[in-house]
């Protein structure tokens, strides 16, 4: 059980926007920043989203990244077939001082 | 080239221990905290431990707590992690990253099998 809630599985078709949601609590999303981790497979994670909304160069800005009270989203528009992957978000828990992550979302691109 | 490579993993009995390393090369490792992250076959990330720049500061998941330990040696450009009293729920890949602005830099996994 993940501290951090995700949706196990999304998709959309080419060309679309998604979102994926993440819900915590006023011990990590509520008083931290959200960071958002794409997993292609077989490889190791990759920064996709860090502080909430802040892109790492390289990152193209069909990814984007918002955060609402105890919950965070991340938004990707011009689905593209590479998009298929596992999402994570995570964030810094005050109360355990422990970094959570979330369960992951499997997108599927059909 | 900027990367981190994780070494150590491999295939051990319940009980038993393994010291995983995780050496960085193309940037100022010294100015930057580490943290292992795990991954069970087919599961999620899971954070197990980090350690500071300095190592003055060093936190564990619950549930790694009294069994590793990190530590880290910044001449060698290296963080290691001491797992003992390993089981079978132990079994993963586990990773190294570097916190700079969220954990921007990935190694590729190590492999710790824990099986009788």
């Amino acid at each position: 059980q993940s501290v951090l809630t995700q949706t196990p599985s999304a998709s959309g078709t080419l060309g679309q926007r998604v979102s994926i949601s993440c819900s915590g609590s006023r011990s990590n999303i509520g008083r931290k920043d959200v960071n958002w981790y794409q997993q292609l497979p077989g490889t190791a994670p990759k920064l996709l989203i860090y502080n909430n909304n802040q892109r790492p160069s390289g990152v193209p800005d069909r990814f984007s990244g918002s955060k609402s009270v105890t919950s965070a989203s991340l938004a990707i528009s011009g689905l593209q077939s590479d998009d298929e992957a596992d999402y994570f978000c995570a964030s810094w828990d005050v109360s355990l001082n422990n970094w959570v992550f979330g369960g992951g979302t499997r997108l599927t691109v059909l | 080239e900027v990367q981190l490579v994780e070494s150590g993993g491999g295939l051990v009995k319940p009980g038993g221990s393994l010291r995983l390393s995780c050496t960085a090369s193309g940037f100022t490792f010294s100015s930057y905290s580490v943290h292992w992250v795990r991954q069970a076959p087919g599961k999620g990330l899971e954070w197990v431990s980090s350690i500071s720049d300095s190592s003055r500061f060093m936190y564990y998941a619950d549930s790694v707590k009294g069994r590793f330990t990190i530590s880290r040696d910044n001449s060698r450009n290296s963080v290691y992690l001491q797992t003992n009293s390993l089981s079978a729920d132990d079994t993963a890949v586990y990773f190294c990253a570097r916190e700079g602005g969220g954990f921007d830099l990935w190694g590729q996994g190590t492999l710790v099998t824990v099986s009788s």
